[in-house]
């Protein structure tokens, strides 16, 4: 069945850029049923939508975070990435890929599922 | 400040019925599906509830959803011990163009 983990530092300095990659295993990632998308969870509090991408590279931001959040895919390696910048010590949390459905008639939902194991990114100097 | 508000807790002992409530506006849970999930301590989210009252398969027929018009909720019958976690909905919100997460209910099992 399908499996997501994350991978990437655990620690970041602020202003530097996050980068973190999800690789998929045991299904296709090239599915234009579903999107991939980021989730993030800062200590102690609820969940945040970051962005999803397709297979073929369609993006969708969490406005609130647009301006700093880039979303990549690599069909190849079965894996999606999240780059976001200048961070702050705000953007420490537990960061979370998960596959994430489309609509019947949209590309979007609140439909995420199943979720990988998640990676704690704390930023600090 | 959560797009969707929820309890912050809720408890029950075994065997009782536990509903956890998720309050909306027209532009998520009024216009679009309600999800639910559950994240046991430590653990990621898992999807409990699709589309307000779908469950995946594996999810035991003690969870139930149900929405109606800017309100949906999360019903857990016959309580048991393991199911102590937080519970979260969420809904797309068209004039956010963003998924609306609630704040989470952290339910305690007495």
């Amino acid at each position: 069945q399908l499996q997501l983990q994350e991978s990437g530092p655990g620690l970041v300095k602020p202003s530097e850029t996050l980068s973190l990659t999800c690789t998929v295993s045991d299904a296709s990632i090239t599915s234009s049923n579903y999107y991939w998308g980021w989730v993030r969870q800062s200590p102690g509090k609820g969940l945040e939508w970051i962005g999803s991408i397709s297979y073929s590279g369609t993006t969708y931001y969490n406005p609130s975070l647009k301006s700093r959040v880039t979303l990549f895919v690599d069909t190849s390696k079965s894996q999606f990435s999240l780059n976001l910048n200048s961070v702050t010590a705000a953007d420490t949390a537990v960061y979370y890929c998960a596959r994430h459905f489309s609509g019947r008639t949209t590309w979007y939902s609140g439909w995420f599922d199943p979720w990988g194991q998640g990676t704690l990114v704390t930023v600090s100097s | 400040q959560s797009v969707l508000t929820q309890p912050p807790s809720a408890s029950g002992t075994p065997g009782q019925r536990v509903t956890i409530s998720c309050s909306g506006s027209s532009s998520n849970i009024g216009s679009n599906n309600v999800y639910w999930y559950q994240q046991l301590p430590g653990m990621a989210p898992k999807l409990l509830i699709y589309r307000n009252n779908q469950r995946p398969s594996g999810v035991p027929d003690r969870f139930s959803g149900s929405k109606s018009g800017t309100s949906a909720s999360l019903a857990i019958s016959g309580l048991r011990s393991e199911d102590e976690a937080d519970y979260y909905c969420a809904a797309w919100d068209d004039s956010l163009s963003a998924v609306g997460f609630g704040g989470g209910t952290k339910l305690t099992v007495l």
